[in-house]
């Protein structure tokens, strides 16, 4: 059970728009510590997506946003496309553990 | 063009030692950190601990303190994970990757993964 809540998974059809959540508490993303947001393709090593709680990396499509509001943080990502079918994890730092922590994970179906 | 080269894949049997590595390359090496983070079959990503070559600064995560060894060569740009003694629930992937800011930052480049099969 992770200290930071994701739902196990999400599904939309192309083109639509699907969100995921990352739940956390008074140690970690109430506390006002960054959320980071990860892809990981099947198969390969993990894709930082998002950073600092809204900011993309260069190269990664404006389709995929974040924010963080209290305790939580969300993913959108818009004009689902087949090829985001994937993992998505979050990330942030827990003062209760002094050490960073991720998500359980959210897997994206795409339909 | 950073890259972070993991060593190949191992296959130990339970109470046998290992060290697996992660080699930087293309940035300066004692400027990030580079973490560990462990993905066991069919699960989810954990934090396992994290170093900074510049000075060998180590914090590892409450779960994995005594459990494993972070260390780094900082002339030959290398981080290390190690064991000394494996048990079969340390087969996982493992993952480098490194880090500006340490335990609060976002990693920004990921190894390719070393896969750690413990069985008798």
């Amino acid at each position: 059970q992770s200290v930071l809540t994701q739902p196990p998974s999400v599904s939309g059809a192309p083109g639509q728009r699907v969100t995921i959540s990352c739940t956390g508490s008074s140690s970690n993303i109430g506390a006002g510590y960054d959320v980071h947001w990860y892809q990981q393709l099947p198969g390969t090593a993990p894709k930082l997506l998002i950073y600092v709680n809204t900011n993309r990396p260069s190269g990664v499509p404006d389709r995929f946003s974040g924010s963080a509001s209290g305790a939580s943080a969300s993913l959108a990502i818009t004009g689902l496309q087949a090829e985001d079918e994937a993992d998505y994890y979050c990330q942030s730092y827990d003062s209760s553990l002094s050490g960073s922590i991720f998500g359980g994970g959210t897997k994206l179906t795409v339909l | 063009e950073v890259q972070l080269v993991q060593s190949g894949a191992e296959v130990k049997k339970p109470g046998e030692s290992l060290k697996i590595s992660c080699k930087g390359s293309g940035y300066s090496f004692t400027s990030y950190w580079l973490g560990w983070v462990r993905q066991m079959p069919g699960k989810g990503l954990e934090w396992m601990g994290i170093i900074y070559p510049g000075d060998s600064d180590i914090r590892y995560s409450p779960s994995f303190q005594g459990q494993v060894t972070i260390s780094a060569d900082k002339s030959i740009s290398t981080a290390y994970l190690q064991w000394s003694s494996l048990k079969a629930s340390d087969t996982a992937m493992y993952y480098c990757a490194r880090s500006l800011g340490g335990v609060i930052a976002q990693f920004d480049y990921w190894g390719q993964g070393t896969l750690v099969t413990v069985s008798s």
